[in-house]
């Protein structure tokens, strides 16, 4: 397997642009992790999803920002309009629901410059 | 709420010497798990190594070993004979008892192994 794959690697984007940050999951994993990592606050949860169910968005900083999973293996997270203050790294982030297996697996990230 | 501390923003180490790095944590779990994590400049979150807590003994992966104190909510990092590579942040996770939740990190320690 690749492991967790993000699209696109960068990203710079005008103030008020929609943004659209793209995660594929390690096939056979089913959950999924959104996170941001600002120098400010560090590495922080946006939100999970867990068998294509969000669970927990109360990291989701403000209406902007929303998160899908199409599909078992997929998710988006998408920020409309952005702003400068979302300039960040995006990470998502996999897993797999069996017991005892507790590694998330990261993909690169997405770095995220808004002007 | 989970919390994870590192007091230690910035450490150096000389090559091949042995440096711990320092995590306390805040959970009102039984059971839950903890995580080092290295981010070198490739951003890559890569897993170092991991303690369930309900495990007495300390967990080791080749150079790298813990010292969990379950009392003292303490987990702190030993790298032995530090390489070139270790050159990274390290950052100090907490989960809840299974894979499909999310980890807390605390802000890092920015390790430079100097030759």
């Amino acid at each position: 397997d690749a492991g967790v794959i993000q699209s696109p690697r960068h990203e710079v984007t005008e103030m008020g642009q929609e943004v659209t940050l793209r995660c594929k999951l390690i096939s056979g994993h089913n959950s999924l992790f959104w996170y941001r990592q600002t120098m400010m606050r560090g590495l922080e949860l946006l939100i999970y999803f867990n068998n294509n169910v969000p669970i927990d968005d109360s990291g989701m900083p403000e209406d902007r920002f929303s998160a899908k999973m199409p599909n078992a293996s997929f998710s988006t997270l998408k920020i409309q309009p952005s702003e400068p203050r979302d300039s960040a790294v995006y990470f998502c982030a996999s897993s797999s629901n069996i017991w005892g297996n507790t590694e998330a697996f990261f993909g690169q990230g997405t770095r995220l410059t808004v002007v | 709420a989970q919390t994870v501390t590192q007091s230690q923003p910035e450490m150096s180490v000389q090559e091949a010497e042995t440096v711990t790095l320092s995590c306390t944590y805040d959970t009102s779990e039984n059971n839950y798990y903890l995580f080092w994590y290295k981010q070198p400049p490739s951003r890559q979150m890569i897993l170092v190594i991991r303690q369930e807590a309900y495990k007495q003994q300390n967990a080791t992966e080749n150079r790298f070993s813990v010292n969990f104190q379950k009392a003292a909510k303490s987990f702190s990092l030993k790298i032995s004979d530090s390489q070139l590579g270790d050159t990274a942040m390290y950052f100090c996770a907490l989960s809840r008892n299974s894979g499909n939740t999310p980890l807390v990190f605390g802000k890092g320690t920015r390790l430079s192994v100097i030759a």
